[in-house]
């Protein structure tokens, strides 16, 4: 069975600073996705960066990077240059998205 | 296009009564399913399904029931909802390993 552990149920950080969030995955499969996805509170789900776990170069997109670290089963999301439109819950995924983790509360301050 | 869609957006049930979720996705996938997302807990997975006629049990299955009649649609059932089915409930399709999520259902049973 796979599972998704984010250890860090809150974060916060000062706009236009840097933030990591972390995520620590457990899995079976040999090839597989890993997923962050953004909920803002109007509830949708939107899909922030994927990583093909066979690729061993880390996802970037914008000012969202991952660093894919296969062998530690580690998947973290880095946010540069932080905005207040990036507060949100954020979601680690694992697989077709079949596990979540439970979550971490993002804070941006002002 | 509409994406991922469901229906309705909001209900309020009593205890013992039945509903029917109806989730639309006009995106050919062939994956579907349904999460429910409780307070701290994230996304669980309640069923899912990988094609047309097929349905499979996810983390969280009991008290629901799923059918995929047509490609396009994913029905998840409560059969005699418990206050214990309060939540939100989300549904998604899904191709190449990324998910589209529909905007939610808020449930709530009294």
């Amino acid at each position: 069975a796979q599972t998704v552990t984010q250890s860090q149920p809150e974060m916060s950080v000062q706009e236009a600073e840097t933030v990591t969030l972390s995520c620590t995955y457990d899995t079976s499969e040999s090839d597989y996705y890993l997923f962050w996805y953004k909920q803002p509170p109007s509830r949708q789900m939107i899909l922030v960066i994927r990583q093909e776990a066979y690729k061993q170069q880390n996802a970037t997109e914008n000012r969202f990077s991952v660093n894919f670290q296969k062998a530690a089963k580690s998947f973290s999301l880095k946010i540069s240059d932080s905005q207040l439109g990036d507060a949100a819950m954020y979601f680690c995924a694992c697989a077709d998205g079949l596990t979540f983790g439970k979550g971490t509360h993002l804070i941006i301050q002002p | 296009n509409a994406g991922v869609t469901q229906t309705p957006k909001f209900r309020v049930l009593k205890t013992g009564q039945s509903m029917t979720l109806l989730c639309a996705q006009d995106m050919n996938h062939e994956y579907m399913y349904w999460y429910r997302q409780d307070p701290g807990m994230g996304l669980r997975l309640i069923h899912y399904s990988v094609g047309e006629g097929t349905t499979a049990k996810g983390e969280v299955p009991d008290g629901y029931n799923v059918s995929r009649l047509k490609k396009q649609n994913f029905l998840l059932g409560l059969e005699s909802a418990a206050p214990s089915q309060t939540s939100v409930y989300f549904c998604a399709s899904s191709a190449w390993g990324e998910q589209y999520f529909g905007p939610g259902t808020r449930l709530t049973v009294t």
